[in-house]
This record gives C-alpha cells, sequence and structure tokens, in this order.
C-alpha cells in the first residue's frame, strides 16, 4: 500500500543549529513528493517538491530536500534554525502520470524551537 | 498566487444541525478536496473532485457529502452534525494536468460541534 511515515513526531532544536526531519515512503514507481508547512492555526504552505532531475531541492524559507530512492527518503534539511520556523511539517507524495488523484500525507513533525 | 478562501475560521453548531463549509478558489483549478486534521491523525482525505460534478471519496466519507457545481467552489456538507466531527477541516485545490502539480490549501476552518 501507498504511504508516508514521518518517524519523529516532536523534534526541538536550538535556535541556529541544523535541522534534518525524516520522511520514507512506500510507492510502487517514482512519486511526485512535497514538503508543506503548517503555522499554528493556519493552512498548509508548499516548501518544496520533487518529480525529476536533480534529487537535492531548494524551497522557500531557506530549506531543502534531498531525494533518495535506494533509500525511498526524502529528508527536509535546514542549515542554521529560526524561532519562525517552529511550525508542524507535513511530508505528501503524489502518484506519478495520474493528475486528478489526491496526495497521501505523512502525520507531520512538531518542530519546536528553543533559545 | 493561488487563493483558496474558505467561508469561515471558526464555526461553533449543535449534534444534529445539517453544516455547510465552503470553499473557493480562484486559480481556475480543475481539482479540489477536503481534508480533516486532527493531532496525532495528521490529515485524512474526505472527498475530492476532479470536475464539476464529479467527486470521489476519499479515506473517510461516512457522514460527509459534497456539492461542486461551479468549477471554482467545493462545498463539505455534514448531513446530521455529531460530536465527533469536532475537527479542523481544510480544503485544497490543484490543476488536473501536467507534473507535479501541488495542492494549495486554505487557511482552515475550526469546527465545533455542542
Amino acid at each position: 500500500a501507498q504511504s508516508v511515515t514521518q518517524p519523529d513526531i516532536h523534534i526541538t532544536v536550538s535556535e541556529g543549529a541544523s535541522l534534518e526531519l525524516r520522511c520514507n515512503y512506500s510507492y510502487g514507481a517514482t512519486p511526485y513528493l512535497f514538503w508543506y508547512v503548517q503555522s499554528p492555526g493556519q493552512g498548509l504552505q508548499l516548501l518544496l517538491k520533487y518529480f525529476s532531475g536533480d534529487t537535492l531541492v531548494q524551497g522557500i524559507k531557506g530549506f531543502e530536500a534531498e531525494f533518495k530512492r535506494s533509500q525511498s527518503s526524502f529528508n527536509l534539511r535546514k542549515p542554521s534554525v529560526h524561532w519562525s520556523d517552529a511550525a508542524e511539517y507535513f511530508c505528501a507524495v503524489g502518484p506519478q502520470g495520474q493528475a486528478g488523484t489526491a496526495l497521501i500525507f505523512g502525520k507531520g513533525t512538531t518542530l519546536s524551537v528553543s533559545s | 498566487d493561488v487563493k483558496v478562501t474558505q467561508s469561515s475560521r471558526y464555526l461553533v453548531k449543535r449534534t444534529g444541525e445539517k453544516v455547510f463549509l465552503e470553499c473557493v478558489q480562484d486559480m481556475d483549478h480543475e481539482n479540489m478536496f477536503w481534508y480533516r486534521q486532527d493531532p496525532g491523525l495528521g490529515l485524512r482525505l474526505i472527498y475530492f473532485s476532479y470536475d464539476v460534478k464529479m467527486k470521489e471519496k476519499g479515506d473517510i466519507p461516512e457522514g460527509y457529502s459534497v456539492s461542486r457545481e461551479k468549477k471554482e467552489r467545493f462545498s463539505l456538507i455534514l448531513e446530521s452534525a455529531s460530536t465527533n466531527q469536532t475537527s479542523m477541516y481544510l480544503c485544497a485545490s490543484s490543476f488536473r494536468q501536467g507534473a507535479g502539480q501541488p495542492q494549495h490549501f486554505g487557511d482552515g476552518t475550526r469546527l465545533s460541534i455542542l
């Protein structure tokens, strides 16, 4: 079955430290991959996406993610975290070549930033 | 920028009421989606629509229905609201064709059923 796993429910990082949020997926073929961020009381905002080409993708707010086919992973990274990055982060996977179907979301990772 | 607008940010209703949640997008997207979000459960798909008057059940359609009479508008209906439908509801939209089309989300409606 298609699925997305975010192994970490909650992560706390010191301001200025680096960040890596993990995402693993189970899928029959190369999927489209997305990371979204949700600030408290808000909807989801797209951070970045991968669907082909360079496996390291750059997104907004200084985030990047690397697609590793051999590990079925799409981990999100940021070299230096700011207090405003505290939010919930969702990884999502979509079917390749099947437009009109829904994304599958992980259960999310909550990021807290300590000073 | 894509704008997905949900009619209410907060809504309080009573059990047994018929509840309408409205969502409008301004980018001519073919696809529209309704999710509910609960702590520890992430986003769960209720229904989606890939064209006017078309709908597909998601993972948790029970107790809900939808209506899509116009391309820009997608309504979620709770036929007879119950307390277990208290949740955050998120609407999203996307293009149907083309590689890697992301979904764009509204700000959500926090619904409380008393």
